[in-house]
C-alpha cells in the first residue's frame, strides 16, 4: 500500500458527461501528478499540482481540468467525454522537493469506461 | 520519435533465470532514472530510483545508468513467478519540475 488513496476504483459513464476523480496524497507529500495510462499510449503525464499551486503540465486535454485543495487532496475534471477518454487514471504523490525529481508513489488508480 | 523507448516484449524466462530490462532515452537533461514493477490493472509500484550514472543493488534487482549512452538497465536475479508484471522505466529532469516521462513497459513472465 503505497498511501496515495484514489476514489472511486471504477466509473462508467456516456459520451457527453463530466466526472471527477479524487486523489488524497501520502501524508507529508505536498505535490500530487495525475497521469492516464491506455493501452495503445502507455502512461502519459497531465498535471503536477504542488501545495495548492499548478506546477507543470503535460499532455492534458482542454476538456480536462484539476485542482488541489487548501487538505492537499486533489480533484480531476473529464468533461464533454469522448469513448478516447476510456482509461486508467492514476494520481501520484511525492514529498516535492525542488531540486530534484522525487519519489513518486501511486495510488491505485480509478479505471474510467466512457460508453 | 519517443523521448523514452522500452521493448514492450512479452519476454518469458524459466524461473531462476537473470532478467535483463532496457530503456533507451533521448533527452539529455534526464538525471533522475527509476523502475517501476506494475502488475494487472494496479498502480505502478517504484522498485529502484537512482541519480546520474552508475550502479545501484537492492536485494535480487540492480539498477544501471549509462548517461554516456542514454541507457539503463534493471537486472533481476534469481527471477520469481511472483516477478511476472509490467516493468516500467521513468526519468525526469529534476529543477522545478518534477514530472516523469515513462517508457511504454516490458511486460515480464516467468514460468515454473
Amino acid at each position: 500500500d503505497s498511501g496515495v488513496t484514489q476514489t472511486p476504483k471504477h466509473l462508467i459513464t456516456a459520451t457527453g458527461q463530466r466526472v471527477t476523480l479524487r486523489c488524497s496524497p501520502r501524508s507529508g507529500d505536498l505535490s500530487v501528478y495525475w497521469y492516464q495510462q491506455s493501452l495503445d499510449q502507455g502512461l502519459q503525464f497531465l498535471i503536477q499540482y504542488y501545495n495548492g499551486e499548478e506546477r507543470a503540465k503535460g499532455n492534458i486535454l482542454e476538456r480536462f481540468s484539476a485542482q488541489q485543495f487548501p487538505d492537499l487532496h486533489s480533484e480531476l475534471n473529464l468533461s464533454s467525454l469522448e469513448l478516447g477518454d476510456s482509461a486508467l487514471y492514476f494520481c501520484a504523490s511525492s514529498p516535492g522537493l525542488a531540486d530534484r525529481t522525487d519519489t513518486q508513489y501511486f495510488g491505485p488508480g480509478t479505471r474510467l469506461t466512457v460508453l | 520519435q519517443k523521448e523514452v523507448e522500452q521493448d514492450p516484449g512479452p519476454l518469458s524466462v524459466p524461473e531462476g533465470a537473470i532478467v535483463s530490462l532496457n530503456c533507451t532515452y533521448s533527452n539529455s537533461a534526464f538525471q533522475y532514472f527509476m523502475w517501476y514493477r506494475q502488475y494487472s490493472r494496479k498502480g505502478p509500484e517504484l522498485l529502484m530510483y537512482t541519480y546520474s550514472s552508475g550502479n545501484k543493488e537492492d536485494g535480487r534487482f540492480t539498477a544501471q545508468v549509462d548517461k554516456s549512452s542514454k541507457y539503463i538497465s534493471l537486472f533481476i536475479r534469481d527471477s520469481q513467478p511472483s516477478d511476472s508484471a509490467t516493468y516500467l522505466c521513468a526519468m525526469g529532469e529534476g529543477g522545478g519540475g518534477n514530472k516523469l516521462t515513462f517508457g511504454t513497459g516490458t511486460q515480464l513472465k516467468v514460468e515454473l
